[in-house]
């Protein structure tokens, strides 16, 4: 089956540092990516969403600037943390699909994010 | 708003018995919906879908009803096993699936050997 690789799968951090989380599609070609956030004991949220070669879409409140996605192929996407403060901490996943009708949602295995 | 809901936190059943795990929503657009289990620190695991089209599916010991009259469905897993302890989350997507994913906040599934 698809396969999204996800790395790191934890990281700990400094304050005002930055840190680039990948996923990667191994076996199909990921048009659209989704990036979302888990804190704990509660639901995913979505952060964003990203379709290869084009801008991601952020959801409200989630700050375009701080949370920086580049999906510049079908198999790769990134979203890098700048200036990562402790309220940054949490739990974050990808996902891939294609746009074609109900085609499925592959996830990644998720990266646990501690800044300190 | 949230837009999916799973009312019951969590679930204790026996070892044998059938659960029942419960999911609403409000949002019409919904066509795509899909069941995932999950753990601590882990990504979701895809169990089961539904597609607007159809207001059941099986796959071995998980079927999926949907009711789009009273935007609401249900994950049954019979018989239930020790292995099957975990949060379940219900999603759902518009477009047929090619939107994103709006989960629901979680049922916590035990089960007693």
């Amino acid at each position: 089956g698809a396969v999204v690789s996800q790395h790191p799968s934890r990281v700990i951090c400094k304050s005002g540092t930055s840190v680039k989380i990948e996923c990667r599609s191994l076996d199909f070609q990921a048009t659209t990516m989704f990036w979302y956030r888990q804190f704990p004991k509660q639901s995913l949220m979505l952060m964003a969403t990203s379709n290869e070669g084009s801008k991601a879409t952020y959801e409200q409140g989630v700050e375009k600037d701080k949370f920086l996605i580049n999906h510049a192929s079908l198999t790769l996407s990134t979203l890098t943390v700048t200036s990562a403060h402790p309220e940054d901490s949490s739990f974050y996943i990808c996902s891939a699909t294609r746009q074609e009708a109900n085609y499925g949602y592959t996830f990644g295995s998720g990266t646990r994010l501690t800044v300190v | 708003d949230q837009q999916v809901k799973q009312n019951s936190p969590s679930l204790s059943v026996q070892e044998g018995r059938i659960s029942i795990l419960n999911c609403d929503y409000t949002n019409s657009m919904f066509d795509y919906f899909l069941w995932y289990k999950k753990y601590p620190a882990e990504g979701p695991t895809f169990l089961i879908s539904i597609s607007s089209i159809k207001d059941k599916n099986e796959d071995g010991r998980f079927t999926v009803f949907l009711n789009k009259s009273a935007k609401h469905l249900s994950l049954h897993i019979v018989p239930s096993q020790p292995g099957d302890s975990a949060v379940y989350f219900c999603a759902a997507s518009a477009d047929t699936g090619r939107r994103a994913l709006t989960f629901g906040s979680g049922t916590r599934l035990q089960v007693q050997p």
